[in-house]
């Protein structure tokens, strides 16, 4: 069974750019959350996507954005680059249990490093 | 989502049996306790989920004691690739799809 899968892996940008990641949940797997990993701030929760919906949203400004597709495929995107979106930008896909939930097993993919100059 | 503490850093041999306790004083009644573990760029990878008691699977066994305030990862026979970032998550279902990650346990192993 494929894993999650998380394009592109590598990427540098010039700040104001913008960017688009993309990430394939495992087969089956409705829920896809993104999360943001940094030396100074470590994993920090950006948003999750269920059945198209966003369902939970984090704590950062409306530069960061996705969207989720009725095929489970999610994107996330980052308008206007700043210095400090240089992360490792992952994605997670889970089954839902009871009444949708995720299960609480989040299978994460390798992620996206994105270096902003 | 109730806040965790666990030590930055634990360091260990080839062999011996590592034990990460997290502490979590105001865990909620609808709360479960779960460890991911994350190798240096790579996502994390989950370990083990218990409620209360005693869990144990193929990779590690986690201690819930009565109280729930306090849990124990442990890994037995640990071995150089246990070298890892080992985090402690506490929440209820509602919030599995938004985890809220602490600074983590570095684990290193040596020979």
């Amino acid at each position: 069974k494929a894993g999650v899968t998380q394009t592109p892996r590598y990427l540098i940008k010039t700040r104001g750019q913008q960017v688009t990641l993309s990430c394939s949940p495992i087969s089956g797997h409705r829920s896809v959350s993104w999360y943001q990993q940094t030396p100074g701030q470590g994993l920090q929760f950006l948003f999750e996507y269920f059945s198209e919906t966003q369902r939970n949203k984090g704590n950062f400004p409306g530069r960061f954005s996705g969207r989720q597709f009725s095929n489970s495929r999610s994107e996330m995107n980052v308008s206007t680059l700043e210095l400090g979106d240089s992360a490792l930008y992952l994605c997670a896909s889970s089954l839902e249990g009871n009444y949708g939930r995720a299960t609480g097993e989040l299978f994460f993919g390798e992620g996206s490093r994105l270096t902003v100059l | 989502l109730a806040k965790t503490t666990q030590p930055i850093s634990m360091d260990s041999y080839e062999g011996q049996e590592v034990n990460i306790t997290c502490s979590h004083n105001n865990i909620a009644t609808n709360d479960y306790i779960t460890w991911y573990q994350q190798f240096p760029s790579q996502g994390p990878r989950f370990i083990i989920q218990g409620y209360k008691t005693k869990v144990t699977n193929e990779v590690a066994s986690l201690f819930i004691p009565a109280d729930r305030k306090s849990s124990t990862l442990s890994l037995p026979r640990v071995s150089l690739s246990d070298t890892a970032v080992y985090y402690c998550l506490v929440g209820d279902p509602d919030s599995w799809g938004k985890l809220q990650f602490g600074a983590g346990t570095q684990v290193v192993v040596t020979p």
